[in-house]
Order: C-alpha cells, then sequence, then structure tokens
C-alpha cells in the first residue's frame, strides 16, 4: 500500500533545475511529505520537509499543492553529485515511521 | 564531531558466527534505528529503540538482536549469521517524533555484510 508514486528516473542537465514530481493522493491533513535522497553507496541524506506550505532551504525547495496530493522537489542548479536515488515519503505526525519506497533514480548529465 | 558512525564499514563472515554491527551518536536522539537496505527491497526496518533500556521491533527483526544499553549507542547482533542476512545496514537516530513538525531522521553510512 504505497503512500506515494514517484517516477522510476530522469535525467536533467548539469546547472539546470531539477523538478522531481511527486504523487501522494491519499495524503491526510497529519501527514507531512518528506524527501531524502541517497548517493551511491552513502546512507540517506535528508533534504527537506512540509506539511502544505512551501519551504526552501539550502538543498532544495519542496513546492506542495493546495490540495496537498502531489508535491515537486526542486534541486535549483543540479550538480553531478546530485546524481542519486530520491526518495519521496509521507510521514504520520508523531510516529517514527519513515516508509521509503522505490524512489527516483536522478541522473544529472554534463 | 562526527554525528553518527557505524563500525565496522565492511565485514565478511561466516555462515552460523555471531557478528555485531555498532552504531554511535553524538547528538544525544533519544530514537535509534536499524535498517536493512537490499536490491528489490528498498530500506527496511529491523529493529528500533526509543530510549535507553527500550527496544521494539520493525518489519524484519527475525535473527537479530538488539540492546540499548546507553543513549549513544545502539548495537546489532547478528546471533547466527545466514546468507540471507548479506545486506547493507543502516543505523538512524532522531529525536522523539513528537517532537511534531521538526522530525527528521539521520543516517549512518552505512556497513556493508557478506555472509559466505
Amino acid at each position: 500500500d504505497a503512500k506515494t508514486t514517484q517516477p522510476p528516473s530522469m535525467d536533467c542537465a548539469e546547472g539546470r533545475a531539477a523538478n522531481l514530481p511527486c504523487n501522494h493522493s491519499t495524503i491526510s491533513g497529519n501527514e507531512y511529505v518528506y524527501w531524502y535522497r541517497q548517493i551511491h553507496s552513502q546512507g540517506p541524506q535528508y533534504i527537506i520537509h512540509g506539511l502544505k506550505n512551501n519551504e526552501t532551504n539550502e538543498m532544495a525547495s519542496l513546492i506542495i499543492t493546495e490540495d496537498r496530493k502531489s508535491s515537486t522537489l526542486i534541486l535549483p542548479h543540479a550538480t553531478l553529485r546530485d546524481t542519486a536515488v530520491y526518495y519521496c515519503i509521507v510521514r504520520v505526525l508523531n510516529d517514527y515511521k519513515l516508509s521509503f519506497g522505490a524512489g527516483t533514480t536522478v541522473t544529472v548529465r554534463a | 564531531d562526527a554525528g553518527i558512525t557505524q563500525s565496522p564499514r565492511y565485514k565478511i563472515t561466516e555462515t552460523g558466527r555471531q557478528v555485531t554491527l555498532m552504531c554511535h551518536q553524538t547528538w544525544s536522539h533519544s530514537y535509534m534505528f536499524w535498517y536493512r537496505q537490499d536490491l528489490g527491497h528498498g530500506l527496511r526496518l529491523i529493529y528500533y529503540s526509543a530510549a535507553a533500556d527500550i527496544t521494539d521491533k520493525g518489519e524484519v527483526p527475525d535473527g537479530y538482536v538488539v540492546s540499548r544499553s546507553k543513549t549513544e549507542n545502539f548495537p546489532l547482533t547478528l546471533e547466527s549469521a545466514t546468507r540471507s542476512q548479506t545486506s547493507v545496514y543502516f543505523c538512524a537516530s532522531s529525536d522523539s517524533p513528537l517532537a511534531g513538525g521538526k522530525y527528521t531522521q539521520y543516517f549512518g553510512p552505512g556497513t556493508r555484510l557478506t555472509v559466505l
């Protein structure tokens, strides 16, 4: 019972913005959207999370649609080091569980 | 100030041997987790701990034992290793999920375990 749907893979050009979509059409009002990434052979790395407002930090921006059924992670200027598997995760408020699905394999090309 | 560390980073062992994987965090996080990652299965939770001396099973606990006598350490033991336990193991830590919107899990670099 996957809570999120992501494309299996996508390419983007170095220096361009990378827009990673995620569908979470069954999300509830008390569920957050989290993004992690995993660079090859490393541990997952937290990127950003949000509830309903758009969020931005030094790594990325998170855009959540008004109905909260989908979101987009934006890497503003992709570099080769951004090549990784990106996971979109829905987490229930006050619950420790983070369920990692298959994610999107993002390849940044020079 | 390493945050969360795991040791060893690589381990080869034989079927039937006992193996302990170590995890240490310097943030004084109350929660700690052990995951395994296999091709085709993604990350799966083995055990977690909400505080020292409090542990609980995750999704795939069979064949593993954990303990948490100190807040900063969370060792994972395979009492009698099997080939099916060949995997990459990740430790993670976090504040209490009751921290609300600020909750985040931070992961270690992983231990690659091969059971021959």
